[in-house]
Formats: C-alpha cells, structure tokens, sequence
C-alpha cells in the first residue's frame, strides 16, 4: 500500500526563521509528487509538481525538492502570512489519483 | 476565471438523515473529484467523474454515491447518516491536462456535522 508520511505534524516558527517540511513515500512508481497549501476553512490550493529526483521548483519563499524517496518544502524567511497547513500528495503507476499525506500545520509567529 | 463552487458551505444532519452536496468546477474542466477531509484521517479519496461517469473510486461503503451532470456539474449523496460522517467534504476539478500533473483546482468545502 502506498504511503505518505509528512513530519513534522507542526512547526512553530518566528517570522524570518528558515526551514523545511519533510514528505516520505513509500511507492511503487512514482509518477507525480505535489504540495498544496490549505488555509483554515478553505480548499487545498495547488503550489508544485515534481516528477523525477532531482528536480526543483521555487514560487517566492518556498521551494520544493524531490529524491528517491523524500520531498522538502524549504521555507526561506517566512512571513506571518505563510501560516496554513502545507499537504504532499502522490500519484504512483498507472493511477493519477493521489494520495495525501496528513499535512503539516506551520505556523509563523511575527 | 470562477473557482469551484460548493454548496451548501455548512450543514447540520442527524444520524439515519441522508444529504446532497453540490459542485459546480471551473468552466471547462470535466473531472470532478470528492474527498472526505478528517483531523484522523486527512484527505481521502471518494470517487472521480469524467464527462458524466464514474471514472475512480475510493474505498467508501455505498451509502456514498455521486452522479455528474451534462454541464459537469456534480452531486454526492450520503444516505444514512453515521456520527463518523462528520467531515469537510471538498470537490476538486481538474482540466484534461491538469489530470496527469496533479493540478487540483478545490472548492471551499462543506462541513457537514452529524449529531
């Protein structure tokens, strides 16, 4: 069964504070690897794709990597308004259907 | 560019009750995906409509059910309430593209409670 870890489950930060968010998977095939932010009370809003180890993706302050069995979610000076809770999912083999890790909930205080 | 659409936002149900959400997606993307988001069990996948059939289904007992319309608008059903229902139910879709990039575009949601 596929499986997406995401640690850690919360991470308190002062504003400015740089750190990364950790997604593990445990699949067979992997064919997309994504980061959606959700804020409280609202939709998972999509951030990034990565399909292959290596690869890299940047929008403002955050920036997403991808090895053969982890993705980070770097946040590089963090502001108040980067607070919500940032979710990895995967697809494997033949399936576009992901599956979600449980999240992790970041907070930045300012 | 409208967003996904939810509706009703919040609903309030007892058990043995049954229910029907409603999503419209953005224009022109003809999948539509439902989740259950839980503080337990996160996200996780009900069912997916392409062009008014059912294309994926999660791991969810029959009571769950959807249909989509002509104009790609969906509905899911839930008919005989259990307190475990409680959940934000959301609606995704996704344009053809988009399907093989993981490019989810959500609704809001709606919080149903059980009681």
């Amino acid at each position: 069964e596929d499986q997406v870890t995401q640690s850690p489950e919360a991470l308190r930060l002062q504003e400015g504070e740089s750190s990364s968010l950790n997604c593990s998977y445990t699949v067979s095939g992997l064919r997309g690897l994504f980061w959606y932010r959700q804020d409280p009370g609202k939709g998972p809003e999509f951030l990034f794709t990565l399909y292959s180890a290596g690869e890299e993706k940047e929008k403002e302050r955050l920036k997403a990597t991808l090895t053969k069995k982890e993705s980070f979610l770097h946040i590089t000076a963090p502001k108040p308004e980067d607070s919500a809770t940032y979710l990895c999912a995967v697809t494997t083999g033949g399936s576009y259907i992901p599956t979600f890790g449980r999240g992790t909930s970041l907070i930045v205080h300012p | 560019k409208a967003g996904v659409t939810q509706t009703p936002r919040y609903l309030i149900k007892t058990r043995g009750q049954q229910v029907t959400l409603s999503c419209s997606p953005i224009s022109g993307h003809r999948s539509v995906s439902w989740y259950q988001q839980t503080p337990g069990q996160g996200l996780q996948f009900l069912f997916e409509y392409f062009s008014e059939t059912q294309r994926n289904k999660g791991n969810f007992p029959g009571r769950f059910s959807g249909r989509q319309f002509s104009n790609s608008r969906s509905e899911m059903n839930v008919s005989t309430l259990e307190l475990g229902d409680s959940a934000l139910y959301l609606c995704a879709s996704s344009s053809d593209r988009g399907v093989n990039t993981g490019e989810l575009f959500f609704g809001e949601g709606s919080r149903l409670t059980v009681l």
